[in-house]
């Protein structure tokens, strides 16, 4: 079964810390996924990367940065968490050349 | 104007009645569209995906009109556990995911 695994659930962080947000795939998937969910505005990607080592910036990129160095694993890294980024995150997986995302169970961020 | 667009609803459906709902794109480009279903505080599944010729599994019947640029999700004989919010995703010429902020349904007993 296919697992997607997100570090935390539930996260609290204040203003001006640095945040780490790891994302794990068991499927072998290439291509792997970050996004952030607000109310109103849907899933926005914020990254995604198509093979270890590559990354591609997505609609919203700033303030974020990512990191692939293993292909079962793609970190989301809040250089200054802000309050602004505050959100639900989530990580999402598909093999290449096919169109269905498996999803991460989430991680709702608190900054204040 | 967002890329994707959907009645947030709430839709208040009785159970055993039918339920439809549409989303619209701006992106005539757009090339793949699916229906993904996200229960309350979990992560966003797969519903189905969307074709022109309209498509079905079980109860639920999608369709592509690619001319007015919307999809469309009917649900019919609604159970309490077709509740959830159901985005709308497409994705655009360059294979990029866009996703609707979702139509929320809510089946009564």
């Amino acid at each position: 079964d296919v697992k997607v695994t997100q570090s935390s659930r539930y996260l609290v962080k204040r203003t001006g810390e640095k945040v780490f947000l790891e994302c794990v795939q068991d499927m072998d998937h290439e291509n792997m996924f970050w996004y952030r969910q607000d109310p109103g505005l849907g899933l926005r990607l914020i990254y995604f990367s198509y093979d270890v080592k590559m990354k591609e910036k997505g609609d919203i990129p700033e303030g974020y940065s990512v990191s692939r160095e293993k292909k079962e694993r793609f970190s989301l890294i809040l250089e200054s968490a802000s309050t602004n980024q505050t959100s639900m995150y989530l990580c999402a997986s598909i093999i290449r050349g096919t169109n269905t995302q498996y999803f991460g169970p989430g991680t709702r961020l608190t900054v204040l | 104007r967002k890329e994707v667009e959907q009645d947030p609803g709430p839709f208040n459906v009785p159970e055993g009645a039918t339920v439809a709902f549409n989303c619209t794109y701006s992106n005539s480009a757009s090339q793949s569209f699916f229906w993904y279903r996200q229960d309350c505080r979990k992560e966003p599944k797969l519903l189905m995906s969307v074709y022109s010729s309209g498509n079905e599994d079980g109860r639920f019947t999608a369709q592509l009109n690619r001319a007015s640029q919307y999809i469309s999700l009917l649900i019919r004989d609604s159970k309490l556990s077709d509740s959830a919010t159901y985005l709308c995703v497409l994705t655009d010429s360059w294979g990029k995911f866009q996703f609707g902020a979702g139509t929320q349904v809510v089946v009564t007993p």
